[in-house]
């Protein structure tokens, strides 16, 4: 149980255009998701936390009018990179919290490669 | 806010040897405490976390470890070091508010 996916697996993009990235709860509702960012051999970087039906809220220093994101079900939630250019090339994983959850445990999807051309 | 540091960037075991992986945290609130682990081009497994039960926790492939509040730290163990732990680790430690925060990660290379 509690399988995190997300899609596209890796991706290959222009510089300008927009990519979206999804992140769903298998089995499992999440009304609170995350999306991390990793550059090579670095650690998780949290960029914003995404819960049903609001508002995303942000990290300090991560633009809101370039990463939007969207958690419009309590089995999905999309992040879209706008205007993409080569430094937004990265690792974009995301993870989710059980609606039922009680242990402070998140569920880690396998992780979105984006790269930017 | 809360943070953890993970001593050493790189660590290299003999396949049979002990693996050792250092986490120290901060945290002015009584924090829950993870360990992952992460294989290239993948995203993260928990090993094992601490929620404020037992001090010595049990995870999964044979690793485990302690909870010490005096020292502020949860380093990882695992007594005999296997090819297929070669691998990056991450410490994470998070409050109340279920953020996590990661420490820098541990690569581990296991030589035969």
């Amino acid at each position: 149980g509690a399988v995190v996916s997300q899609h596209p697996s890796w991706v290959i993009c222009k510089s300008g255009t927009s990519v979206k990235i999804e992140c769903r709860s298998l089995d499992f509702q999440a009304t609170t998701m995350f999306w991390y960012r990793q550059f090579p051999k670095q650690s998780l970087m949290l960029m914003a936390t995404s819960n049903e039906g609001s508002k995303a809220t942000y990290e300090q220093g991560v633009e809101k009018d370039k990463f939007l994101i969207n958690h419009a079900s309590l089995t999905l939630s999309t992040l879209t990179v706008t205007s993409a250019h080569p430094e937004d090339s990265s690792f974009y994983i995301c993870s989710a919290i059980p609606q039922a959850g009680t242990t402070y445990e998140q569920y880690f999807g396998p992780g979105t490669r984006l790269t930017v051309t | 806010a809360q943070s953890v540091t993970q001593l050493g960037s790189h660590v290299s075991v003999s396949e049979g040897a002990l693996v050792l992986l250092r986490c120290n945290y901060s945290s002015s609130v009584p924090p829950y405490l993870f360990w992952y682990v992460q294989y290239p081009n993948q995203g993260l497994q928990l090993l094992l976390k601490y929620t404020s039960a037992a001090t010595l926790v049990k995870g999964i492939n044979g690793f485990e470890a302690e909870f010490k509040k005096s020292e502020t730290s949860f380093h990882l163990t695992k007594p005999s070091a296997h090819m297929s732990d070669a691998a990056e680790y991450f410490c994470a430690v998070s409050v109340h508010d279920y953020k996590l925060s990661f420490g820098a990660g541990t690569t581990v290379t296991v030589r035969a």
